[in-house]
This record gives structure tokens, sequence and C-alpha cells, in this order.
């Protein structure tokens, strides 16, 4: 079975600060990894995947994550952190092979003007 | 556009109420998905198919049912609602073994009183 885990339940950040949101997961087998984003009264929007490759991707809104293996961590990085970023942010993970996502818990990013 | 539809968008009921919650997607998507999320648990999922005919149990299935008689709908159905199916449900797609994650739908709010 998948699982994910998002240790902080609210990351607090000063606008124009670097954000970082932690994700750790445990599948068998190779991962394939999500991060989404949930903004109010909306549905989860995609914001970027690792599948294979360079473990630096990058995605939507200047965000980009950072697939560590032999920490089993799939961190939500940006640069320079906006007030509009505040939103709930969900990791994902699911085994190659098989379409079933395991959600972590998510967290809350407050971006402080 | 490619998109999953749901209705509807908010639904308020009284226990024992049989209710249904529609789920349609345009994508010809195999693989489809219902999940609730819950404050501090994030999204659980509740029921998934794998294509037309074929569903399966998630983490959560007490109290629920699907079908999956037509590709493009995944209905979801409370026959007797609860109190504690009180949520907000999504449902989502993907195609099968997909590298792309799930498509999501724009929720459903229920309240059972």
């Amino acid at each position: 079975a998948q699982s994910v885990a998002q240790p902080e339940d609210q990351v607090n950040v000063a606008e124009g600060n670097p954000l970082t949101v932690k994700c750790t997961y445990s599948v068998s087998g190779n991962p394939y990894l999500f991060w989404y984003v949930q903004y109010p009264n909306r549905g989860l929007q995609f914001l970027l995947k690792y599948i294979t490759g360079d473990n630096l991707v990058k995605g939507s809104y200047g965000f980009e994550a950072e697939f560590n293996k032999s920490q089993t961590s799939f961190h939500l990085k940006k640069p320079s952190a906006l007030v509009s970023d505040s939103a709930l942010y969900f990791c994902a993970v699911r085994r190659v092979g098989n379409n079933r996502l395991a959600f972590g818990k998510g967290n809350q990013v407050v971006v402080i003007p | 556009e490619a998109q999953v539809t749901q209705n509807p968008r908010y639904l308020i009921t009284v226990t024992g109420k049989k209710l249904t919650v529609t789920c349609s997607q345009n994508m010809n998507h195999e693989y489809m998905s219902w999940y609730r999320q819950d404050p501090g648990l994030g999204l659980r999922q509740i029921y998934y198919s794998m294509n037309v005919e074929v569903t399966d149990k998630g983490d959560v299935p007490e109290g629920y049912k699907v079908s999956r008689k037509e590709k493009r709908n995944f209905p979801l159905i409370l026959e007797s609602p609860s109190p504690n199916q009180t949520s907000l449900y999504f449902c989502a797609s993907s195609n099968r073994d997909s590298i792309y994650g799930y498509t999501f739908g724009s929720g459903t709010r229920l309240t059972v009183v």
C-alpha cells in the first residue's frame, strides 16, 4: 500500500520569502509523485509531477519540487512566495502500474503580506 | 473543454433520505474514483472503477455505493445518509496508468442533518 505524510498542518511564510512544504512517502516499487493545490471553494488543481529522470521538477506558478529517493521525500518549493499562493497543498503518490492515488492530509499555506 | 462535472455542488439532506451525486467526464478515461475530504484527514478514497462494470472499494467505502454502467459516468449513491457522511466529495478520472495524475471535479459539499 502507498501512503503520504505531510508533517506540518500549517506553514506560515512572509511574502517574498522562500516557501517549502514537506512531503514524505511510502510505496513499494517505483513511485509517481504529485503535488496538487486547492483554493477556497475549488477543486484540486495539478501543480507538478515526478515520473522519472531529473530529481528537480518544475511546475505551474513558479513551483518546483525535489525528489529524494534515499529520504523518500518530495518537498515542494517556491523561491519567493506570493500572497496569492495561500491555499491548501496536497502531496500524492501512486505506484507505477497501479492507478490508485494516495493523498497526504494537506498543508495549509498562509503567506503574510 | 476536458473536464469532470459533478452535480450538485451543494446539497443539504436529512438522515435516511437516499441521494445520488453524479459525476461525468468527457475525456474517455478508463479510471474514475470518488474521494471525501475532511479537515485534518485529507482526501480518502471511497470507491474506484478501472473500467465499465469494474468497481472496487477504496479506504472508506461503508455507507456508499457506486455503479459504472457507462464509461463517462460514475455516480455515488448514499442509500441511507447519516450525519457522519457530511463532507466535501470529489470525483476524479484518469487514463489507465496515467503519468498525468487525475483530473478532479469541482466538488460536492454534502450536509446531512
